[in-house]
């Protein structure tokens, strides 16, 4: 079964300030994962996949197979990163398109 | 373009009443997704379609009912609402299917079932 697990329900920093948000998953095939993002009062939208290779608003996620890990990471965090964040993952050699979603991490960026 | 869109946006329904929750798309979108989010969780996927005519079940189907009978439209049916089936439930559509295609999602509708 595919799971993904977002541990921090909610993260708070200092803008400037580094942020790492954390995504583990659980799957025995060969996953694809992706970051998507909900800003307040908008709709859930796509960040960044790990198959484009790509920065997105200053983010970037790194696909760790041994660590089955998929982190988002930005070296100084702004006000306007303030959003929930969740972590998904789909199968990316089958004909099963479903996404799963890790319960979603809420990022504040203060002042 | 107005992307995906859905109606209503809130709904209050008793116990046993059923509905539908209406969503379109005019990206001429192939792929159509109906997910539901209870509090605190992850967006889990009910139904899902890969065009007209042709629909599939997903990770929790059980007490909704999907068709597809244009390429624009995909409306969740829920019969006999119960208030496990408070939600927000969010549609979503995509080109293909796969990784390679970005699913753009609705705005939800929040349904609370008591």
């Amino acid at each position: 079964a595919q799971r993904v697990t977002q541990p921090e329900k909610l993260l708070s920093v200092f803008k400037g300030a580094p942020v790492e948000l954390k995504c583990n998953y659980s799957y025995s095939g060969s996953p694809e994962l992706f970051w998507y993002v909900q800003y307040s009062r908008q709709r859930l939208q796509l960040l960044l996949r790990h198959i484009s290779r790509e920065s997105i608003k200053g983010f970037t996620a790194d696909l760790n197979k041994g660590e089955t890990s998929f982190h988002l990471k930005k070296p100084f965090a702004q006000e306007e990163d303030s959003a929930m964040y969740y972590c998904a993952l789909m199968d990316s050699g089958g004909s099963n398109y479903k996404l799963t979603f890790g319960k979603g991490t809420l990022l504040t960026v203060n002042p | 373009n107005a992307g995906v869109t859905q109606t209503p946006k809130f709904r209050i329904l008793k116990i046993g009443q059923s509905m539908t929750l209406q969503c379109a798309q005019d990206m001429n979108h192939n792929y159509m997704y109906w997910y539901r989010q209870d509090p605190g969780m992850g967006l889990k996927l009910i139904y899902y379609s890969v065009g007209a005519g042709i629909t599939d079940k997903g990770e929790v189907p059980n007490g909704y009912n999907v068709s597809r009978s244009t390429t624009e439209d995909f409306p969740l049916r829920l019969e006999l609402a119960a208030p496990s089936q408070t939600s927000v439930y969010f549609c979503a559509s995509s080109y293909g299917g796969g990784v390679s295609y970005e699913q753009y999602f609705g705005p939800g509708t929040r349904l609370t079932v008591t």
